[in-house]
């Protein structure tokens, strides 16, 4: 079990259409960060929030739209994606110099 | 900037033999260093972390890592390898809110 959890598990998309990605926790973390996962491939960091404002982006498309409507919640917007966009997206969380908890993730598929 | 690097993108062992799983850092600071673990179609799990003070660190599942300043390792093993283990193992080292993986190890555990 994990103290993040991500929804949806699944999410099938395409090019033209708007969805979310979901994460939450409850373990009173102030950082908060999104990844994306390539199959094979090491976790990439995409976003991080800190205490609810965004501090890293590492020059992700704007078709990628992070926002934190508070200390618990993470969501990621997308728009217009790419086939090449499919992969799986993490959620992690993490309070000072504590490891990261990460979710089980989205595994999206752009069509 | 700091990096990990993993040596063997694929390690295959016998159920009951030792695991090492091999990893060098680069870092200008002492490092804050890492092992997570990723089964099929889920997040990442932290294994054990190395911040300051011991040198020896234990983790969960009988995994083990030794910190060598000297050598710039963090090599993981475990002692008697178990089917459960076969895995992607990442070693990973963290500055400034961001955490950097290496490409990987993907443990295999043979009857």
């Amino acid at each position: 079990d994990t103290e993040v959890t991500q929804t949806p598990k699944h999410l099938v998309m395409g090019m033209t259409n708007k969805k979310s990605l979901k994460c939450e926790q409850h373990m009173g973390h102030r950082a908060m960060y999104w990844y994306k996962q390539k199959a094979k491939k090491p976790p990439e960091l995409m976003f991080v929030y800190s205490y609810e404002k965004l501090s890293i982006n590492e020059s992700v498309p704007s078709r990628f739209s992070p926002e934190c409507p508070n200390s618990s919640l993470l969501n990621l917007h997308l728009h217009a994606l790419q086939p090449e966009d499919s992969a799986l997206y993490l959620c992690a969380s993490s309070h000072g110099n504590s490891p990261l908890h990460f979710g089980n993730g989205t595994r999206l598929t752009v069509t | 900037a700091q990096s990990v690097t993993q040596l063997g993108s694929h390690v295959s062992v016998s159920e009951g033999a030792l695991v090492l799983l091999r990893c060098n850092y680069s870092s200008s600071v002492p490092p804050y260093l890492f092992w997570y673990v990723q089964y099929p179609n889920q997040g990442l799990q932290l294994l054990l972390k190395y911040t300051t003070g011991a040198t020896l660190v234990k983790g969960i599942n009988g995994f083990e890592a030794e910190f060598k300043k000297s050598e710039t390792s963090f090599h993981l093993t475990k002692p008697s390898a178990h089917m459960s283990d076969a895995a992607e193992y990442f070693c990973a080292v963290s500055t400034a809110s961001k955490l950097t993986f290496g490409t990987g190890t993907r443990l295999q555990v043979t009857l």
